[in-house]
């Protein structure tokens, strides 16, 4: 069974530009989660969807960070413009019921 | 609010160790508490689950408790081995919110 995977693995931009990220779940799942880890801190959650309805992004800096997950399939998250603090890995996870979820490799991004 | 602590933040021991990571958490309505492994620059990979009823799971040299009462686990790695070196997460799966809420992380260092 394939895994949750994202792409890009790595990106490196200016501070004030604009990137997006992709996540494509394990079929069947319902959930889906995008995570913001920075360096030496354990994730924090940014949004969950549930098929592509929005269940929590409460966390999420909404004046710069958008996601999306049109067909309740694939999901993206933008960021725009970026900040330096905003450098961290951002790691895709989904879930078939909620009580256990799985994640992708994560992207780790760099702000300069 | 839940609150989960990882002690300690990093560890170094000789191959062939027997060591205990530490994890606590400060709300005990939880549905589960699960052990990642994280390598760097790359994603999580789960180890144990234990779900709120049961007090450990063991997986090859792997062994995690939970005192939920308490609000405490532990994961009991035997016969470490330098392949081992990684950084380990702790999460709980809130029962209030459904949230997954991550301790900061112990990083291993295990020396041939």
């Amino acid at each position: 069974e394939a895994g949750v995977a994202q792409s890009p693995r790595y990106k490196i931009i200016e501070k004030r530009q604009s990137v997006a990220f992709w996540c494509n779940p394990i079929s069947g799942h319902a959930t889906l989660y995008w995570y913001q880890q920075i360096l030496g801190q354990g994730p924090k959650l940014l949004i969950q969807f549930q098929n592509n309805g929005v269940v929590d992004d409460s966390q999420l800096p909404k004046d710069r960070f958008s996601a999306e997950r049109l067909k309740g399939v694939d999901s993206t998250l933008k960021i725009q413009p970026a900040k330096l603090e905003d450098s961290a890995v951002y790691l895709c996870a989904s879930s078939l019921d909620g009580r256990k979820q799985f994640f992708g490799p994560g992207t780790r991004l760099t702000v300069l | 609010k839940q609150e989960v602590t990882q002690i300690p933040a990093a560890l170094s021991v000789p191959e062939g160790e027997n060591l205990v990571l530490n994890c606590s958490f400060t709300d005990s309505a939880i549905y589960n508490l699960q052990w990642f492994r994280q390598d760097p620059g790359k994603g999580l990979t789960s180890l144990l689950l234990i779900q709120s009823s049961q007090r450990e799971q063991t997986s090859g040299r792997l062994n995690a408790s939970l005192d939920k009462s308490s609000g405490r686990s532990t994961l009991y790695i035997a016969a470490s081995q330098p392949g081992d070196s990684a950084t380990y997460l702790c999460a709980v799966l809130s029962s209030n919110t459904g949230k997954l809420i991550f301790g900061q992380g112990t990083t291993l260092q295990v020396k041939p």
